[in-house]
């Protein structure tokens, strides 16, 4: 089975740019994550959407930061504009919907602001 | 904010050492989860804990959840340089989201 599905891999891109992430998160979960990953902060959750709906976004660090859920299979991060203080490892990670969520993550989008 | 401090931040060891790394905090966690992150990879889930005082076995891991529910430790017996990576304890929220710890970085040399 497919699990958790990103886009791109990389990224670098100037600053100022808009930069948009993708997401596929596993067939059947009803909940998808987006969580920053540096050295110096860790993973930090950014926004957790549940049934395509957001529900937390308290960790958008800035008003440069969006995220959608258009539909079940489907979610994107979008910056605009890009600072490099925005450089970290985007992941998205889905789960389904019980007491103890436990997580399953893409392999990142490693976004690199220069 | 609910805080997960984890430690040691690094750890360096032999092949064939025992090794114990740990995940505390002041707030109370209903579930606590540990992962692995390998390098360029995703956190993959390794355990779930839930009731204080648990003590579950991952073949040469073992993880133990505190009586208190405010802490947890992981114990790796005769580690291998395939238990390599980043170790993250991680526990849930109101939300049921989850909340991270920085982690413990574990290189294991042959």
């Amino acid at each position: 089975d497919a699990g958790v599905i990103q886009s791109p891999r990389h990224e670098v891109t100037e600053m100022g740019q808009e930069v948009t992430l993708r997401c596929k998160p596993i067939s059947g979960h009803n909940s998808l994550f987006w969580y920053r990953q540096t050295m110096m902060r860790g993973l930090e959750l950014l926004i957790y959407f549940n049934n395509n709906v957001p529900i937390d976004d308290s960790g958008m660090p800035e008003d440069r930061f969006s995220a959608k859920m258009p539909n079940a299979s489907f979610s994107t991060l979008k910056i605009q504009p890009s600072e490099p203080r925005d450089s970290a490892v985007y992941f998205c990670a889905s789960s389904f919907g019980q007491a103890v969520p436990e997580a399953f993550f893409g392999q990142g989008t490693r976004l690199t602001v220069v | 904010t609910q805080l997960l401090e984890q430690s040691p931040q690094f750890l360096s060891i032999q092949e064939g050492e025992n090794l114990t790394v740990y995940c505390n905090s002041s707030s109370v966690f209903s579930s606590l989860q540990w992962y692995r992150q390998e390098p360029g990879e995703g956190p993959v889930l390794l355990v779930t804990v839930v009731t204080g005082g648990e003590v579950k076995k991952l073949k040469r891991l073992t993880f133990q959840f505190g009586d208190a529910r405010k802490d947890s430790s992981l114990h790796i017996t005769a580690a291998q340089p395939g238990d390599t990576g980043l170790y993250l304890c991680a526990g849930d929220t109101v939300y049921s989201t989850l909340t991270f710890g920085k982690g413990t970085m574990l290189l294991v040399s042959p």
